[in-house]
């Protein structure tokens, strides 16, 4: 079956602008979380939706925000971007059922300028 | 809140020398724990997981991770390491029974295995 599918796989940005990033999980996943990572901080949990709802989110400030569809594609919004968002951004997916893994993408690397 | 810690940065080893990885996590209920590896210029991999039931799990690779409740801990081990093993290994843990969906990472171990 077809992997986690993360569009665009680059991004050049300026700063103020802003950008939308997307995942498409695997056939059957309904569950997608988004990741950013960075050298100094790692892997930080973004958010979680399930079923179109978010059901989770870190402790990010509000410039990111995220949504999902009903065939449970999931986008990323960050607005107003910051030099300091720049990193690669990852999304997971996986069943919702208990001991099921997450399944990663290849991530959408962001490069503020 | 939870957290993992992840003892060392950077493990430089010989081909065919045994490997043990640390890892130490902080939250006291029930939890799911995994170890990811990401080689270079790849993604995150799922090298195994841990739900409950046998504490010794193995996963791809020849890699196997011994869950010990009361030392919060989740080590990885491989008994003999290969170059094609360099990379970069995540510990991760969230919260068990299907109430959390955040994955906490801990900082991660680059491996470095030399011919």
């Amino acid at each position: 079956k077809a992997g986690v599918t993360q569009t665009p796989r680059y991004l050049i940005k300026t700063r103020g602008q802003q950008v939308t990033l997307s995942c498409s999980p695997i056939s059957g996943h309904r569950s997608v979380s988004w990741y950013q990572q960075t050298p100094g901080q790692g892997l930080q949990f973004l958010f979680e939706y399930f079923s179109e709802t978010q059901r989770n989110k870190g402790n990010f400030p509000g410039r990111f925000s995220g949504r999902q569809f009903s065939n449970s594609r999931s986008e990323m919004n960050v607005s107003t971007l910051e030099l300091g968002d720049s990193a690669l951004y990852l999304c997971a997916t996986t069943s919702d059922r208990e001991g099921g893994g997450y399944t990663f993408g290849s991530g959408t690397r962001l490069t503020v300028v | 809140a939870q957290s993992v810690s992840q003892h060392n940065h950077h493990v430089i080893l010989s081909e065919a020398a045994s490997l043990e990885l640390g890892c130490n996590y902080s939250y006291g209920g029930t939890v799911n724990l995994f170890w990811y590896v990401q080689y270079p210029g790849q993604h995150l991999q799922l090298l195994l997981k841990y739900f409950s039931g046998d504490p010794l799990v193995k996963g791809i690779k020849g890699f196997e991770a011994e869950f010990i409740k009361s030392k919060f801990s989740f080590n990885l081990r491989k008994p003999s390491v290969q170059w094609s093993d360099t990379a970069e290994y995540f510990c991760a843990v969230n919260r068990g029974g299907g109430s959390n969906y955040k994955l906490t990472f801990g900082k991660g171990t680059l491996l470095t295995v030399n011919p």
